[in-house]
């Protein structure tokens, strides 16, 4: 079974340039969670949907972010303009029932805002 | 916000030794979870634990569920290479569906 795919893995881009991450969850999983990870800060999560819906979006930095889920198989984090200090590994992670039980990880996407 | 305090944030071995490392909070939790996250890779489920004093082994990894459901423990017996990494505990409070993370121990192993 594929697990939690996203894309790009890496991206690289000028600062002021907007970013679009994307994330397909595991099949069936009702939660989506979208983590950023930094050496300085570690594992912050920024936004999460149940059921499609954002239900705790108190962890995005700034007006600059932005996060869709227009279907159960697919989410994008948007970025607007990019900063350098928005440089991290961005990782999605997907569960079942509602997001009481255990998340399962994709691979992240490393951005480099130069 | 929620916060979970893990230690030690990194340790030092050698093969073939056992590791232990902890996480508290200051509320209690109705899950925790261990993760392992190895370089470039996202982090990977090993595992969780549901009830207070719940005990779980899976392989030579053994976790547990504090009793007061405001710690959990992880423990590695008989370390080798490849448990080289950081290792999370993660976990739902009361009521909450977002899961938070502590902030990692990273085990290097010298062979």
């Amino acid at each position: 079974d594929a697990g939690v795919i996203q894309s790009p893995r890496h991206e690289v881009t000028e600062m002021g340039q907007e970013v679009t991450l994307r994330c397909k969850p595991i099949s069936g999983h009702n939660s989506l969670f979208w983590y950023r990870q930094t050496m300085m800060r570690g594992l912050e999560l920024l936004i999460y949907f149940n059921n499609n819906v954002p239900i705790d979006d108190s962890g995005m930095p700034e007006d600059r972010f932005s996060a869709k889920m227009p279907n159960a198989s697919f989410s994008t984090l948007k970025i607007q303009p990019s900063e350098p200090r928005d440089s991290a590994v961005y990782f999605c992670a997907s569960s079942l029932q509602g997001g009481y039980t255990e998340a399962f990880f994709g691979q992240g996407t490393r951005l480099t805002v130069v | 916000g929620q916060q979970l305090n893990q230690s030690p944030q990194s340790m030092f071995i050698q093969e073939g030794e056992d590791v232990s490392m902890n996480c508290t909070s200051s509320s209690i939790f109705n899950t925790w979870l261990w993760y392992k996250q190895d370089p470039g890779e996202g982090p990977v489920l090993l595992i969780a634990l549901y009830k207070a004093g719940e005990l779980t082994s899976n392989g030579r990894l053994t976790a547990q569920f504090g009793i007061t459901r405001k710690d959990s423990f992880l423990n590695i017996s008989a370390s080798i290479p490849s448990d080289v990494g950081i290792y999370f505990c993660a976990g739902h409070s009361q009521g909450a569906q977002k899961l938070v993370f502590g902030q990692g121990t990273r085990l290097t192993i010298n062979p």
